[in-house]
């Protein structure tokens, strides 16, 4: 069965510190994974999407990895900011067409920066 | 660009009652999409779009019906609401450019969601 999981499933951190949060994955067949950022009573924003072949990719301050050999991949959070308060999810497609019809969605991790 | 916009935003209904959730992009963007998301849970896909004319099912599709008569909107029917369709409906869109057979961009922008509440 195709599976996302995350962990921690919340968080709480102080304003400038960093974090990172984890993604473990069974999906099959594996076309990409992103990250999303989701505040509350808005739409999931794309952070990142990595495709089998890239094992990094960053976006401002947030830098994710992917080690499509163990199915992990992790979200780095630098130098956190109050804004950075959301919901992350990590999002596996099983499909190679690009039409995102066979996404796994995970949970989400609450993340919430305090002052 | 508007982006993804959703109407309305909050809306409550009687067991029975039919309503629309109502999707526009300004993008032009070939493929949309409607998820929900219940507490706890992450999203399901209900239906999906191609393109102007064509619609799929997606995950959980029972209880909806979609249209797609232009390239800009894709409206979300609920014919007889149930309290389990209680739940934040998202509406996004996408654009694929293959680049070669196989591949394309992935990107999905989310409009607001509509929260709806069936009692």
């Amino acid at each position: 069965k195709n599976q996302v999981e995350q962990s921690p499933q919340s968080l709480i951190i102080l304003e400038g510190k960093n974090c990172t949060l984890q993604c473990n994955y069974t999906v099959s067949p594996f076309s990409n994974l992103r990250w999303y950022k989701q505040d509350t009573g808005r739409g999931p924003v794309s952070l990142t999407i990595m495709t089998f072949s890239e094992n990094t990719k960053s976006n401002g301050r947030y830098t994710a990895t992917l080690d499509a050999d163990t199915k992990q991949s992790s979200l780095h959070i630098t130098a956190s900011q109050l804004s950075d308060s959301a919901s992350y999810i990590c999002v596996v497609s099983a499909d190679n067409a690009g039409n995102n019809r066979k996404l796994i969605w995970g949970l989400g991790t609450s993340l919430a920066v305090n002052p | 660009n508007a982006g993804v916009t959703q109407t309305p935003k909050f809306r409550i209904l009687k067991i029975g009652q039919s309503m629309t959730l109502q999707c526009t992009q300004d993008m032009n963007h070939n493929y949309m999409y409607w998820y929900r998301q219940d507490p706890g849970m992450g999203l399901k896909l209900i239906y999906y779009s191609v393109g102007a004319g064509i619609t799929d099912k997606g995950e959980v599709p029972n209880g909806y019906n979609v249209s797609r008569s232009t390239t800009e909107d894709f409206p979300l029917r609920l014919e007889l609401a149930a309290p389990s369709q209680t739940s934040v409906y998202f509406c996004a869109s996408s654009y694929l450019r293959p680049r070669r057979p196989g591949q394309g961009t992935y990107e999905q922008y989310f409009g607001p969601g509509t929260r709806l509440t069936v009692t």
